[in-house]
C-alpha cells in the first residue's frame, strides 16, 4: 500500500542538465516536503508546500525550484544539475499543517557526473 | 533558533544490551518531539513522538525539559533494531510548519 511515490529510485545525470524528481501522494494530504540526505548531514529540508501552487524556501534552496500544480503530486527541479548535488532526495507529506507524522516516500539516488 | 544535536554517528552494542540514543534540542516554549528511523533499504518511518508517550518495538522515549534531551531507549537491544535513527523537532508556525532533523546515528546491534 504504497502512499508517497517517487518516481525513480536511481537517476544519473550530466552536470548542466535539468533534472525533474517527481513526487505523487494518494492520501490528500495538504503538506508535501523535499529533503535531502547525505551521511553525516542528516535530512536537509530543501522546499516545502502547504497548498497547490504554494511553496516556501527551507535550509538549502539554492539549485533548486518546485512546482505544485496539483495537490497530490510535488516536484522538485534541478534547473542546471551539479556534482554538489549528487545526493539521495527524500520526498514527504504530511495531513497538514502542525501535523508532524511524516509519509515518506523510498527516496531517489541522483548522481550527477 | 531550534536545533536538534545527536552527538554519535554511530553507536554500536551487543544484542541483549541496553540502547540509548542521544539527542538535545534547542527550542523555546514546549517543544514536540519525534524519532523517526529507517532500516536498510527501506523508507524512513515515525517511530514515536513524545506526546503520545507510547512504546514502540520496546523503545521509549522522556522529555526532559531540564536537561533539554529526548533520549531514545531499549533495555534489550535486537539485532533487528540496526537502523539509522533520527531525532526531529518542529520548525516554524502554522502553514509554514516542518519538522527539522538531527544528523542521526546508526545504531548497529552484533549478535
Amino acid at each position: 500500500d504504497v502512499k508517497v511515490t517517487q518516481s525513480s529510485r536511481y537517476l544519473v545525470k550530466r552536470t548542466g542538465e535539468k533534472v525533474f524528481l517527481e513526487c505523487v501522494q494518494d492520501m490528500d494530504h495538504e503538506n508535501m516536503f523535499w529533503y535531502r540526505q547525505d551521511p553525516g548531514l542528516g535530512l536537509r529540508l530543501i522546499y516545502f508546500s502547504y497548498d497547490v501552487k504554494m511553496k516556501e524556501k527551507g535550509d538549502i534552496p539554492e539549485g533548486y525550484s518546485v512546482s505544485r500544480e496539483k495537490k497530490e503530486r510535488f516536484s522538485l527541479i534541478l534547473e542546471s544539475a551539479s556534482t554538489n548535488q549528487t545526493s539521495m532526495y527524500l520526498c514527504a507529506s504530511s495531513l497538514r499543517a502542525g501535523h508532524y507524522g511524516y509519509t515518506f516516500g523510498s527516496g531517489t539516488r541522483l548522481t550527477v557526473v | 533558533a531550534q536545533r536538534v544535536t545527536q552527538p554519535e554517528k554511530l553507536l554500536s552494542v551487543f544484542k541483549g544490551a541496553p540502547v540509548e540514543l542521544k539527542c538535545n534540542y534547542s527550542y523555546s516554549g514546549s517543544p514536540e518531539l519525534f524519532w523517526y528511523v529507517q532500516y536498510s533499504r527501506q523508507r524512513l518511518q515515525l517511530l514515536l513522538r513524545h506526546i503520545s508517550r507510547e512504546s514502540i518495538k520496546g523503545f521509549t522515549a522522556d522529555l526532559n525539559k531540564g536537561e533539554t534531551s529526548f533520549h531514545l531507549k531499549k533495555p534489550f537491544a535486537q539485532e533487528e533494531d540496526s537502523a539509522m535513527y533520527y531525532c526531529a523537532l518542529p520548525h516554524g508556525w502554522g502553514s509554514q510548519g516542518n519538522l527539522i532533523f538531527g544528523k542521526g546515528t546508526k545504531l548497529s546491534v552484533k549478535p
